[in-house]
Order: C-alpha cells, then structure tokens, then sequence
C-alpha cells in the first residue's frame, strides 16, 4: 500500500493558462475525491468518483474545473483558464466504499500559484 | 446543511501541557459521522479518529482523548502531555452516514514549544 499520490506537487502557471493535475489512489479504493485547500481554510469538497462514474460535484465547480476518472483507477482535475483565485491547494483522497473503515486517505496535495 | 465550527484559531502551549480542541457541528441528519485530522507542515492530511453518531462513548488513543457529547453537538479533542511533534494544524469534520464527502472546519493551529 503506496498511499494516495499526486503530481505534479507544485505548479505555477500565468493567468489564462490550463493546468492538470493528477491524483493515484490506493489501489484497492474505489471511491475519490477532490478538495481545494485555500490558506488558513479547512478543505472543501469539489467532486467524487465512485468507480469511473462522477457522482457529485459542488458548485465551487465552475464550469472551467473538469474531472475524470477514466477506467476507475486514477484521477485528473483539469483547470482551464486558470485565474489568481484559483490559487490554492488541490487535495485528491481516496476510500474504499464498503470497506471496514471509512475514512478517506489523503494524498500530499498539488500547490496550485496562478501569476 | 453541514457545518462545522473550530472558533480557536491558534493555541500556542508549553511542552507538557495539555491542549483542547473545541469542535461544533450543525446538521439535520439524524446519522452522521465525525472525524479528527491533523495536518502537519508537510501538509498531508492524516487521519486520527472517526466517530458515528449513534456512538457517544469517549475515547481515548495513547496521549489522545476525544469528548463527543451529541446533547451540545460537540466533538472535542484533548492531547495530553503535549510534545513539539504535536504542533500541526487540526481539523474537524463531518460526514452524512449516506454520503461521504467530507464538510471541515477552519481548522486550529496548535503550537508546541519546548
């Protein structure tokens, strides 16, 4: 059991630019979710997968964040056209729906600074 | 909706002292689930302890202790004798029984000193 892993762990990009980040799972997991991490805030909820199937996204999703979990295994949160407020930290974790616990297992995180 | 609220926003303590994390939650479900993380300053998010609603027995893990009393919608967190690597920030959080997303709060930096 590696842990949760995402990359890249720091991206800067210039206003307007897309990013994508990537989040691997345990592997065993089958549910994921992303969270954005703002300075001095708790996270807060985006969006989760279980399987490859997006069961629910927030509406601090706006409609330039896409997810996708292809083949249920990992996971890319797309960002286009980046702006300075989505500056923050992108958590990605992962639990095992069924499972004997609940808790999610949370990756390191990808810093996202937008210039 | 979910809410949950840390109102400490630092606590800076001597090593040896002990330290209480206030935690209060707001929800409409009558089943629900708690939790505790702590957030070093490598910033991964790890897992200290969960709580069902139904279960409003203390618990108690080495030097930590946790107080859930449902009458005051309170889940509090006690560390005891505390150490330099206890310094991190924590967060509570709650969670519908039927739906996992997790609902944080602010979060509490707790600052160890030797």
């Amino acid at each position: 059991d590696t842990g949760v892993s995402q990359n890249p762990r720091h991206k800067i990009t210039k206003r307007g630019q897309n990013v994508t980040f990537r989040c691997d799972p345990i592997s065993e997991h089958n549910r994921l979710y992303w969270y954005r991490q703002t300075l001095g805030q708790g996270p807060e909820f985006l969006t989760y997968f279980q399987n490859e199937a997006q069961l629910e996204k927030s509406r601090l999703l706006s409609d330039r964040f896409s997810a996708e979990r292809p083949k249920g295994s990992f996971s890319t949160l797309e960002i286009q056209r980046t702006e300075q407020g989505d500056s923050a930290m992108y958590l990605c974790a992962s639990s095992l729906e069924g499972g004997h616990s609940y808790e999610q297992y949370f990756g390191p995180g990808t810093r996202l600074t937008v210039t | 909706a979910q809410k949950v609220t840390q109102a400490q926003t630092e606590i800076s303590v001597v090593e040896k002292e002990d330290v209480t994390l206030d935690c209060v939650y707001e929800t409409r479900d009558t089943t629900y689930y708690l939790f505790w993380y702590k957030q070093p300053p490598s910033g991964e998010l790890v897992f200290l302890i969960r709580r069902n609603s139904f279960d409003e027995q203390n618990e108690i893990s080495g030097r930590y202790s946790w107080n859930f009393q449902k009458s005051t919608s309170s889940f509090n967190f006690t560390i005891t004798a505390s150490q330099v690597v206890d310094s991190a920030v924590y967060f509570c959080a709650l969670s519908p029984s039927n739906d996992y997303k997790l609902s944080f709060g602010a979060g509490t930096t707790v600052t160890v000193r030797a």
